[in-house]
């Protein structure tokens, strides 16, 4: 089992720039959390997704974030225009059965950094 | 609304010495407890976690939590640490909705 696979690892754009991240969740799970992760603030849910649809989504900071998951296989998180204060380290994971008790496999993370 | 609270932010220790990384949790329905740990440079993944039954969890790596219902704590021990262990360990706490909160972490690092 490959795991939670995120593309890009790193990633480096300019203020006003569009980013998009990009999550394969584990094979069979049907709950896709992203989160963003900053020293100041820590580990912050943005939004997440079961069965593919977006269930809650009070944690997107603004209208410059948009997540899709358009099948069971793929999500993406989408900043445009991207900002300075955007930057942190964001984190896909994905868990089975949808329920609380459920453990949740985290990616390995997407560092971005806006300049 | 569910919370949870990690007080120190930073737990020093000499090899082989014990630990106790403090969780508190604030939460108006009966909840499930979790500690994850992240090593440097990847994502976070599981440690324990407390749903049911018997309030002391175990891992394979030797940390244990105790769930204290009255104390509202969710406190992580290991009897003696290793390097490998120098790492920073999140609790979390989830409700019926689904929502899990994330504490700020606590970042153990393990003195040789």
């Amino acid at each position: 089992d490959a795991g939670v696979i995120q593309s890009p690892r790193h990633e480096v754009t300019e203020m006003g720039q569009e980013v998009t991240l990009r999550c394969k969740p584990i094979s069979g799970h049907n709950s896709l959390f992203w989160y963003r992760q900053t020293m100041m603030r820590g580990l912050e849910l943005l939004i997440y997704f079961n069965n593919n649809v977006p269930i809650d989504d009070s944690g997107m900071p603004e209208d410059r974030f948009s997540a899709k998951m358009p099948n069971a296989s793929f999500s993406t998180l989408k900043i445009q225009p991207s900002e300075p204060r955007d930057s942190a380290v964001y984190f896909c994971a994905s868990s089975s059965g949808g329920l609380s008790t459920d453990t949740q496999y985290f990616g390995p993370g997407t560092r971005l950094t806006v300049l | 609304a569910q919370s949870v609270t990690q007080l120190d932010s930073q737990v020093p220790v000499f090899e082989e010495a014990p630990v106790e990384l403090r969780c508190n949790y604030s939460s108006s329905v009966s909840v499930y407890l979790f500690w994850y740990v992240q090593y440097p440079n990847q994502g976070l993944q599981l440690l324990l976690k407390y749903l049911s039954g018997s309030t002391l969890v175990e891992s394979i790596n030797g940390f244990e939590a105790e769930f204290n219902k009255s104390q509202t704590s969710f406190h992580l021990r290991k009897p003696s640490v290793h390097i490998s262990d120098t790492a920073e360990y999140f609790c979390a706490v989830s409700d019926r909705d689904q929502k899990v909160t994330f504490g700020t972490g606590t970042k153990l690092q393990v003195i040789p």
